[in-house]
């Protein structure tokens, strides 16, 4: 069966500080990878998406960058962490065309 | 551009009460997706649902109940019978395409549900 891990649950870092998020997804090959935020209300924003290896597509500008340097694998990164990025952070993988999204459990980043 | 729109930010209700969630939705695409996800207080978002746009026959799971009507772009969520355990963060999505490699959802606001004893 697939998983995905993503990790870790909850971060405080300083404003300027670098960030680094890892997710991974076990049991499944080729699948589209995500990152979202959700803000201090409900909505979920989509940050990134890629439909494989070194192919990133950003929905937003802004402070943040991802990358997936392996077919199962994408990290969420910036080089200096501002207040506005805080949030709930949640990364998900799905199949090809139109099929359910799969989240992980998320990680709650603070920026004080 | 896609849009959902959850019109309820918070219901809240006692137990053994239904409950129904709007969803509504725009699109241009002729085929299209939409999907409900639960997020507990715990923070992660559960799949419970997947209807694609030819299929408008309604779907029950256990308590757990779907009306979706082409006509008036809409995707209602009903829960019977409410328990405490429902209560949490409900999500509806719409698929969008992305070229021919993929998709992506995108998102209602959610609505709050509330189930008190």
């Amino acid at each position: 069966s697939q998983t995905i891990h993503q990790w870790p649950a909850t971060l405080v870092q300083p404003v300027g500080s670098p960030l680094s998020l890892e997710c991974t997804v076990e049991g499944t090959s080729n699948p589209n990878l995500y990152w979202y935020r959700q803000a201090a209300g409900r909505g979920l924003q989509l940050l990134f998406y890629s439909v494989g290896i070194g192919q990133i597509s950003s929905e937003v500008p802004q402070n943040l960058s991802a990358s997936r340097p392996q077919d199962r694998q994408f990290i969420l990164s910036s080089k200096k962490l501002l207040l506005s990025d805080s949030g709930f952070y949640l990364c998900a993988w799905s199949v090809r065309m139109n099929t359910e999204a799969f989240f992980g459990q998320g990680t709650r980043l603070t920026v004080v | 551009a896609q849009k959902v729109t959850q019109a309820q930010t918070e219901i809240s209700v006692v137990e053994k009460e239904d409950v129904t969630l709007d969803c509504v939705y725009e699109t241009r695409d002729t085929t299209y997706y939409l999907f409900w996800y639960k997020q507990p207080p715990s923070g992660e978002l559960v799949f419970l649902i997947r209807r694609n746009s030819f299929d408008e026959q309604n779907e029950i799971s256990g308590r757990y109940s779907w009306n979706f009507q082409k006509s008036t772009s809409s995707f209602n969520f009903t829960i019977t019978a409410s328990q405490v355990v429902d209560s949490a963060v409900y999500f509806c999505a719409l698929s969008e395409m992305m070229g021919t490699s993929g998709s992506r959802l995108t998102f209602g606001e959610g609505t709050q549900l509330t189930v008190n004893p």
